[in-house]
């Protein structure tokens, strides 16, 4: 069964620097990923997705993802980053009709 | 476009109750799904729509949970009889087409149940 992983369930760090968010995912083939934000008490909200066009995918909001297929990652990176980036961040993979999302990574940013 | 519509937003009933959430998608989505975020088990598909089809339920926890959508633009889930276990906040997502296109979701239905 397709699973997706995401490697770490809090990431902290200080406003300003940069953000890596770790996401690996299980298909053989090349499948669609998505990188979605929840803010407290809100729905998710899509960040960006890739579908098999460039591997490296620009999303809203100053992020940014990379397929890299050899890995089977799709890491969720940001050069520096801002208060209001502090949520919960979900990867996930297609599979059939459905999107199959990993367990959440909370990020916080140190003022 | 007002987004994918759930009511109500919060809920709080007494075990033993029937609850029902509700859910609009947006116009022009053939998909529905619906799904449940607890703490300990993250977030969870319950079930999902095609074209006003069921196609999945297998993550629906059990004959407790029940959901329907009669139309394109409607769509219930409902919990018969609520246990305390159910408290969880219920999201309702929507997509254009059948094959894992970008889901769109709506603020959640948080439930509490005494």
């Amino acid at each position: 069964a397709q699973s997706v992983t995401q490697l770490d369930s809090h990431v902290s760090v200080s406003e300003g620097t940069p953000v890596l968010l770790r996401c690996n995912y299980s298909s053989s083939y090349s499948p669609s990923l998505f990188w979605y934000v929840q803010h407290p008490n809100k729905g998710l909200q899509l960040l960006l997705k890739y579908t098999s066009a460039a591997t490296l995918v620009k999303g809203i909001n100053g992020f940014e993802a990379e397929f890299k297929k050899s890995e089977t990652s799709f890491h969720l990176t940001k050069p520096s980053a801002h208060m209001s980036d502090a949520a919960e961040y979900f990867c996930g993979e297609s599979s059939a009709s459905k999107i199959i999302f990993g367990s959440g990574t909370r990020l916080s940013i140190r003022p | 476009d007002a987004g994918v519509i759930q009511s109500p937003r919060h809920e709080v009933t007494e075990m033993g109750q029937e609850v029902t959430l509700r859910c609009k998608p947006i116009s022009g989505h053939n998909s529905l799904f619906w799904y449940r975020q607890t703490m300990m088990r993250g977030l969870e598909l319950l079930i999902y729509f095609n074209n006003n089809v069921p196609i999945d339920d297998s993550g629906m926890p059990e004959d407790r949970f029940s959901a329907k959508m009669p139309n394109a633009s409607f769509s219930t889930l409902k919990i018969q009889p609520s246990e305390p276990r159910d408290s969880a906040v219920y999201f309702c997502a929507s997509s254009v087409g059948p094959n894992a296109d970008t889901q769109y979701f709506g603020p959640g239905t948080r439930l509490t149940v005494l």
